[in-house]
């Protein structure tokens, strides 16, 4: 199976200051058809999950454009670039290219 | 509204059987994959199962495969966990999740609770 770990787990941060989330796989996620299979969810609390980016740069319909995502191979980033307070809860990133779909241990963003 | 909705979760014994329902609306059903997800209690996420639009291919976690099934029946729009020899690490959270291009997983649902406990 292809293990996802994140760093940092915690992310304190300021309304209006930048974050960003790095994303590791233990393979490269480069699919044949040359993207990466790399997804990026957003759980706020008492909520499912929603996809924020899928094949590592691809906002979902509705996100806004603070959040972007970028990487390639093995090493992955969300970034946001002004944090809002409707931001904070637990980000989560997936790799999509393998069976089993494996989930990364997820990072907790709070407001400082 | 686009949206799936589980429901079927239970407390139920060690060595029981469940089964969970997944009800789309809104959407195409048989052009796109479902998946199921769980979340144990303060946990993380851990892929479950898949099936294609058609219901002709399944794939499964390891920690499932051979206990649990899942299907679907595209006539009444609703995908099926057959779950069956529970265990307590089966515990958490059942969310049912759509997909397009079997990768984009964007439609969740709000989830059903399993708990497996004598």
């Amino acid at each position: 199976d292809i293990v996802m770990t994140q760093s940092p787990l915690s992310l304190p941060v300021t309304p209006g200051e930048p974050a960003s989330i790095s994303c590791r796989s233990s393979q490269s996620l480069l699919h044949n058809s040359g993207s990466h299979n790399l997804n990026w969810y957003l759980q706020k609390p008492g909520q499912s999950p929603q996809l924020l980016i899928v094949l590592t740069s691809t906002r979902a319909s509705g996100v806004p454009d603070r959040f972007s995502g970028s990487g390639s191979g093995t090493d992955f980033t969300l970034k946001i670039s002004r944090v809002e307070a409707e931001d904070v809860g637990v980000y989560f990133c997936m790799q999509a290219l393998q069976i089993p779909f494996t989930f990364g241990p997820g990072t907790k963003v709070d407001v400082k | 509204e686009v949206q799936v909705v589980e429901t079927g979760g239970d407390l139920v014994q060690p060595g029981g059987s469940l089964r969970l329902s997944c009800a789309a609306s809104e959407f195409t059903f048989t052009s796109y994959w479902i998946h199921w997800v769980r979340q144990a209690p303060g946990k993380g996420l851990v892929w479950v199962a898949r099936i294609d639009g058609a219901g002709t291919v399944a794939n499964y976690a390891d920690s499932v495969k051979d206990r649990f099934t899942i299907s679907r029946d595209n006539a009444k729009n609703t995908v099926y966990l057959q779950m069956s020899g529970l265990r307590a690490e089966d515990t958490a959270l059942y969310y049912c999740v759509r997909s397009f291009h079997y990768y984009d997983m964007d439609v969740w649902g709000q989830g059903t609770t399993v708990t497996v406990s004598s």
